[in-house]
């Protein structure tokens, strides 16, 4: 079992809809991170969180270290917000100092 | 600032053919990372470099070996290329090992033929 899910594996919405990307993982962390890759180009990091909840413009990223869930929300979805949506976290010191990635989840949002 | 450059972009390989990854960062980061990103699997980490000096294994290291050249630059080397090691390949560095985020460079996209 992968050490980090994610759900769903693609996800096509229509423009404007609210989109939901979920994050399970199995090991302690210090943190979790939410990653956005567009096709063909480059990672850029969108959040690194720790508790509780956080958002930028239209994006918002919560995390329950009880549950160890973690939802990435886009409201208002557009085109532009296609892309490859990348969960990773980072263990605490007992099971190693790196990140561990998702597989990543595949948006397409058509206009 | 360039943040994290990478060199080439892309490149096409026999077997058994070597080559090196370049990677450079401007931002004065401690930690550096190399990963390979393979379809319908996540980034698996090869070697990160904690700071400079040192380096260490990681998921899937077999293959390749790395030289952290001084603080900014961190390379990549394949000895013998297989077409096992096609793939993209990502250079990341952090402020910090560990919980810091990571900043990306653009890849390099690797072909083994």
């Amino acid at each position: 079992k992968n050490e980090v899910e994610q759900s769903p594996q693609n996800l096509t919405a229509q423009e404007g809809e609210f989109i939901t990307i979920n994050c399970s993982y199995s090991v302690g962390i210090s943190a979790l991170h939410w990653l956005q890759q567009h096709p063909g180009g480059g990672i850029v990091s969108l959040f690194m969180l720790s508790s509780g909840k956080k958002k930028h413009g239209r994006l918002i990223a919560t995390i329950n270290i009880q549950e160890k869930h973690s939802s990435l929300h886009i409201t208002a979805s557009h085109p532009r917000d296609s892309a490859v949506y990348i969960c990773a976290v980072s263990p605490d010191m007992e099971y190693g100092n790196k990140l561990v990635f998702g597989a990543g989840t595949i948006l397409r949002v058509k206009s | 600032n360039a943040g994290v450059t990478q060199t080439p972009k892309f490149q096409v390989l026999k077997t058994g053919q070597s080559m090196t990854l370049q990677c450079a960062q401007d931002m004065n980061h401690n930690s550096m990372y190399w990963y390979r990103q393979d379809p319908g699997m996540g980034l698996r980490l090869i070697y990160y470099s904690a700071s400079e000096g040192t380096t260490d294994k990681g998921e899937v290291p077999n293959g390749y070996n790395v030289s952290r050249l001084n603080k900014r630059e961190f390379s990549l080397r394949l000895e013998s290329a297989a077409p096992s090691q096609t793939s993209v390949y990502f250079c990341a560095s952090s402020p910090r090992r560990g919980s810091g985020t990571q900043y990306f460079g653009p890849g390099t996209r690797l072909l083994v033929l």
